[in-house]
């Protein structure tokens, strides 16, 4: 079946350090790759996805690159701000007929200190 | 559009009660899911639906929990009776449609804890 998996957290980070959260997947075909943040206390919101090999999806400065040859889909940001401190999910949806539930990872929890 | 609601948001009951939790998805959306989520096992989908009707419900943890969806713009989470373990934040979750890249907006959580 599918799987994700992700960095264990947390990270902290410094405001302006650069980040990464590692993710990789298992699945047949061709899933579609998404990650989604959660800020303390609101529901998951989608911060970026890529349907296709080789696509980057990139979003509010944050960036991941559909890496097939890899299976991976790792998140970075350049500069990352005391507004990020969240929890970061990463998400595959699988490919075909009937493909339509979502697969995330375990979370990675993010904290950025001024 | 408002987005995905849900109610309540906070829900603290003890064990063997009854516990509803209530969603309504985005307008026009087809699909509409539902996840727990824990800190032991992270998110789950529980169960979701196409135009109102069950598609997937094998996620659905035990009898006690059930689902329903009677028309487009509301769906039920029933908890009868209610455990200890069952204490998460679950949450709702729709989509336009079932397409590979179709993107789910989620709503906020109830965070339920069973005493």
């Amino acid at each position: 079946g599918n799987s994700v998996t992700q960095m264990e957290g947390p990270v902290t980070l410094s405001e302006e350090a650069f980040l990464t959260i590692n993710c990789t997947y298992t699945a047949t075909g061709y899933p579609s790759l998404f990650w989604y943040v959660q800020y303390p206390g609101e529901g998951l919101q989608l911060l970026l996805k890529a349907t296709k090999a080789d696509d980057k999806g990139s979003n509010k400065g944050f960036e991941a690159t559909y890496r097939k040859e890899t299976t991976s889909f790792h998140l970075e940001k350049g500069s990352v701000q005391v507004s990020d401190s969240a929890v970061y999910f990463c998400a595959l949806k699988g490919s075909g007929a009937g493909s339509y539930q979502l697969t995330f990872g375990k979370g990675t929890k993010l904290s950025v200190i001024p | 559009d408002a987005g995905v609601i849900q109610s309540p948001r906070h829900e603290v009951t003890e064990m063997g009660q009854e516990v509803t939790l209530r969603c309504k998805p985005i307008s026009g959306h087809d699909y509409l899911f539902w996840y727990r989520q824990t800190m032991m096992r992270g998110l789950e989908l529980l169960i979701y639906f196409n135009n109102n009707v069950p598609i997937d419900d094998s996620g659905m943890p035990e009898d006690r929990f059930s689902a329903k969806m009677p028309n487009a713009s509301f769906s039920t989470l029933k908890i009868q009776p209610s455990e200890p373990r069952d204490s998460a934040v679950y949450f709702c979750a729709s989509s336009l449609g079932g397409g590979d890249s179709d993107t789910q907006y989620f709503g906020p959580g109830t965070r339920l804890t069973v005493l």
